[in-house]
């Protein structure tokens, strides 16, 4: 089953201006991560947060964690159309066995940055 | 060097065929994965091999039979295509659930 839900499934901003999408999920995680995918391209994994952070910065990118609410966001501030891409949240369970390792895929938010 | 990489890139066959994609990574990962990228882009995984030893197999037919011949590498062998297999296959590696690398995907299309 899937685990991320992601919100919102799209977003069209204008060069500049903050881009902010939010990830839920369901189970105990020991991490969670983000990923970007351009159009007819691979994954790129941009930051990755464990279950006992808050929040992590890496340049322009802020991801925060709140485990109570099983919800992570990501800020990407002054965005470029470079940053146009779908964007993933992904969690890795604490569990170990059949689930060690195991990376659960969100919806994914599709994001247009307008020049 | 690519850290993951995976072959063929496209891949157009009939329905019926048996097809092979092949992914190999250079990172020292002791763990790979296949995940399957549908037409809403939505990515699940298929195959999970630890050291090569199989640890996730989801919910996938049994045409679908991933090999691992050592740690580096993980490949996919799928009998009798059909239609709905078509999609975009990744590879990806990690160590200690944590540094994830993904091979830029093969796109599957059967006709």
């Amino acid at each position: 089953s899937q685990q991320g839900e992601e919100d919102p499934q799209a977003l069209s901003i204008q060069e500049g201006e903050n881009a902010t999408m939010n990830c839920s999920y369901k189970t105990s995680i020991n991490n969670l991560q983000w990923y970007r995918q351009n159009s007819g391209r691979g994954l790129v994994h941009l930051i990755l947060i464990r279950s006992n952070e808050r929040e992590k910065h890496s340049g322009r990118l802020r991801v925060t964690l709140d485990t109570s609410k099983k919800s992570s966001s990501l800020l990407i501030t002054a965005s470029r159309a470079a940053d146009t891409a779908s964007y993933f949240c992904a969690t890795v369970p604490n569990a170990g066995g059949t689930s060690y390792g195991k990376l659960t895929f969100g919806q994914g938010t599709i994001l247009t940055v307008h020049p | 060097d690519t850290a993951v990489s995976q072959t063929p890139k496209y891949l157009v066959t009939q329905m019926g065929n048996d097809k092979s994609i092949k992914c190999e990574q250079n990172l020292g990962h002791d763990t790979m994965y296949w995940y399957k990228q549908d037409s809403k882009k939505f990515l699940k995984i298929m195959f999970s091999y630890n050291n090569k030893e199989l640890i996730i197999n989801e919910t996938v037919p049994n045409r679908f039979s991933p090999k691992s011949p050592d740690k580096a590498h993980l490949n996919l062998h799928i009998n009798s295509l059909e239609l709905g297999d078509s999609a975009v296959y990744f590879c990806a590696s990690s160590q200690d659930r944590i540094g994830y690398t993904f091979g830029s995907g093969t796109r599957l299309t059967v006709v």
